[in-house]
């Protein structure tokens, strides 16, 4: 079955680079969320869309920005990168059942940013 | 404080046997509670998805239970197998929104 894929897998950025990470959903999935997990750390909700349009919002900071498509996938972008922004970001997608709640979030395997 | 507590938090187990993780919450309204594992450095790949009215889900060799009085919920493993070897990770979510709670996990190593 098809998964949730993300890109780059790894990514090396030195500090106020910018980069962007993408993020394909399961096929008919209309809801994309993304987490950052530190070193050690559980995952951090950063921000959610749905059906293109931004539907929560977590601790993303102000530096990053994301947006959904109209083929539904999505790109987090962020600027002016800092050392603790090393990470793993998951994206994880799910149906959103007409607004009701979603379904299981279905997580990709994420891409691994290093800021050096 | 954190909305979901995992006990233990690590453990190590012979293969072939059993082991049962604990997870509680506070989350409130209480929508759903899901359980995943994640290997190290992949993402969390889901095993059970628990409603308020559900008491118990398998998925193979994985049997969730739900007590929503007590906001307690379980992970057990049957006949461990050397690809147990993970991170489960209890998570919660709360009606209204799909904003979810994660536990640290329980780190789980399973050795021959």
């Amino acid at each position: 079955a098809a998964g949730v894929i993300q890109s780059p897998r790894h990514l090396i950025k030195e500090k106020r680079e910018t980069a962007t990470l993408k993020c394909y959903p399961i096929p008919r999935h209309d809801t994309v969320y993304w987490y950052q997990q530190g070193p050690g750390q559980d995952p951090q909700f950063l921000i959610s869309f749905y059906e293109k349009m931004q539907s929560d919002k977590g601790s993303i900071p102000d530096r990053f920005s994301a947006q959904q498509f109209s083929d539904y996938h999505s790109e987090l972008n962020m600027s002016s990168l800092e050392l603790g922004d090393s990470a793993l970001y998951f994206c994880a997608s799910a149906i959103e059942r007409g607004g009701r709640g979603t379904d299981t979030q279905y997580f990709g395997p994420g891409t691994r940013l290093t800021v050096l | 404080k954190n909305q979901v507590e995992q006990s233990p938090q690590s453990l190590i187990i012979l293969e072939g046997k059993n082991c049962t993780l604990q997870c509680n919450y506070t989350v409130s309204p209480f929508s759903n509670l899901r359980w995943y594992k994640q290997d190290t450095g992949r993402g969390p790949v889901s095993l059970t998805i628990m409603t308020f009215s559900e008491n118990t889900k398998s998925n193979g060799r994985y049997t969730a239970t739900l007590d929503a009085d007590t906001k307690q919920s379980s992970l057990h493993i049957t006949a461990s197998q050397l690809s147990d070897s993970a991170s489960y990770i209890c998570v919660v979510s709360a009606r209204g929104n799909n904003r979810l709670a994660f536990g640290k996990g329980n780190q789980v190593v399973v050795i021959p």
